[in-house]
Parts: C-alpha cells; sequence; structure tokens
C-alpha cells in the first residue's frame, strides 16, 4: 500500500515562497499514477492545486498556475510543490495525494490515498 | 469551473440513523462524482469514487447513487466511527470539491 509523507517549513513569510515535498513509500513513483497537491483552508474548503506524472507532465489549478510549480525526483521517489509570492491567504493544511487518472482527460479521477498533511502559515 | 454544492451543511444524527447527504453539480458531470470521509486532524478519505462504487476496504453501510448533477451519499446504519464531515469531490475540466457535510451526534 503506498504511503505519502508531507515535509517542510510550517511558517513561511508573507512574499516568501512555499516549499514541501512528498516522499512516496510502498509503491513508485514512476508507476501509472498522478501526484497531487491538495491544500485545506482553515475555513475547511479544499482546493487542488496541481499534479504530476513521472515523466513530468504538470497540471495546474488555473487560479494558481502563475504561483505554482510542481516537480518530481524519481531517485528518490519524491515530488514537491513550490508556491512563489504567498500570502496570508495561502495559509492552509496542505496535503499530497495521488490521483487514479481516469479517462482520457482525467475526468474520472479520484484522490486516494493521502498523506497526513502539513500546516503552513504564512506570517511574517 | 463546476461548482459544487451540499446540503445539508451540518446534521446531528443518532448510532442507528439512516443518513443522506446530497451533493449538486453546477453542470452535468455524468457518474464522475466522488465522496470522501475526514475525521478531526486527519486527511480525507476516499469512501467512493465514480458516484456508486465503494472503494476497497469501506463498510457496504455506505452507498452512493446519482447522475447529472445530483448525487446523494446514504449511510444505511450509523456507527459511531462514522461521525466526521463528508465532502463530494468532482474531476472535470478542475478538481472540485464541494464544501462539506458534517455530521455530529445528536
Amino acid at each position: 500500500q503506498v504511503q505519502l509523507q508531507e515535509s517542510g517549513p510550517g511558517l513561511v513569510k508573507p512574499s516568501g515562497t512555499l516549499s514541501l515535498t512528498c516522499a512516496v513509500s510502498g509503491g513508485s513513483i514512476s508507476s501509472n499514477y498522478w501526484w497531487s497537491w491538495v491544500r485545506q483552508f482553515p475555513g475547511k474548503g479544499l482546493e487542488w492545486i496541481g499534479e504530476i506524472y513521472h515523466t513530468g507532465n504538470t497540471k495546474y489549478n488555473p487560479s494558481l498556475k502563475s504561483r505554482v510549480t510542481i516537480l518530481v525526483d524519481r531517485s528518490k521517489n519524491q515530488f514537491s510543490l513550490k508556491l512563489t509570492s504567498v500570502t496570508a491567504a495561502d495559509t492552509a493544511v496542505y496535503y499530497c495525494a495521488s490521483l487514479y487518472c481516469g479517462g482520457t482527460s482525467c475526468h474520472a479521477s479520484w484522490f486516494d490515498p493521502w498523506g497526513q498533511g502539513t500546516l503552513v502559515t504564512v506570517s511574517a | 469551473d463546476v461548482q459544487m454544492t451540499q446540503s445539508p451543511s451540518s446534521l446531528s444524527a443518532s448510532v442507528g440513523d439512516r443518513v443522506t447527504i446530497t451533493c449538486r453539480a453546477s453542470q452535468t458531470i455524468s457518474i464522475y462524482l466522488n465522496w470522501y470521509q475526514q475525521k478531526p486532524g486527519k486527511a480525507p478519505k476516499l469512501l467512493i469514487y465514480a458516484a456508486s462504487t465503494l472503494q476497497s476496504g469501506v463498510p457496504s453501510r455506505f452507498s452512493g447513487s446519482g447522475s447529472g448533477t445530483d448525487f446523494t451519499l446514504t449511510i444505511s446504519s450509523l456507527e459511531p466511527e462514522d461521525f466526521a464531515t463528508y465532502y463530494c469531490q468532482q474531476s472535470y475540466p478542475v478538481f472540485t470539491f464541494g464544501p462539506g457535510t458534517k455530521v455530529d451526534i445528536k
């Protein structure tokens, strides 16, 4: 069973860059899944950030696309998230998750499993 | 983007009750609707995918139905471990989630 674990700083200054890593264990990051980031705001709403395939192909939420970069490191079996120009509105629990992509345009897709999540606070 | 709504936003129920949660999409999404359960301090857990297919290991008291824009999640007989928040999610063109339904103890 694949397991995912997020890591990274829990506090980021406004206008700085949020950087997180997700380590994948119990399976290969080169398997037939996409690898995603999802965040949950303090009010509990969930927002998909983006995803990456082991080939390096990425898809991003249009609302965040200008600030997001997701990379994969096959040698370390992990992937990462960078979010630039952060503000307090980016304060959230950040989850990494495996995404099963079904259909030609991933229109039949679901997130499973998820990492435990890591709280990132944006504050001076 | 496809907007998702859920009703009710919260409900109180007792062990053994039948519970139904509704999710509505702002445009038709066929059967491409998933349900997650989240307990406090934990990550969401996939319960049902493609509207009605139970994820492996999920108890059979959970069931899902619907297509197009209207979907339901039903818990046939509530167990103590089912008190949680439930989210729906659709996949195209951008993954979006419903706002959640909190099920707590009456």
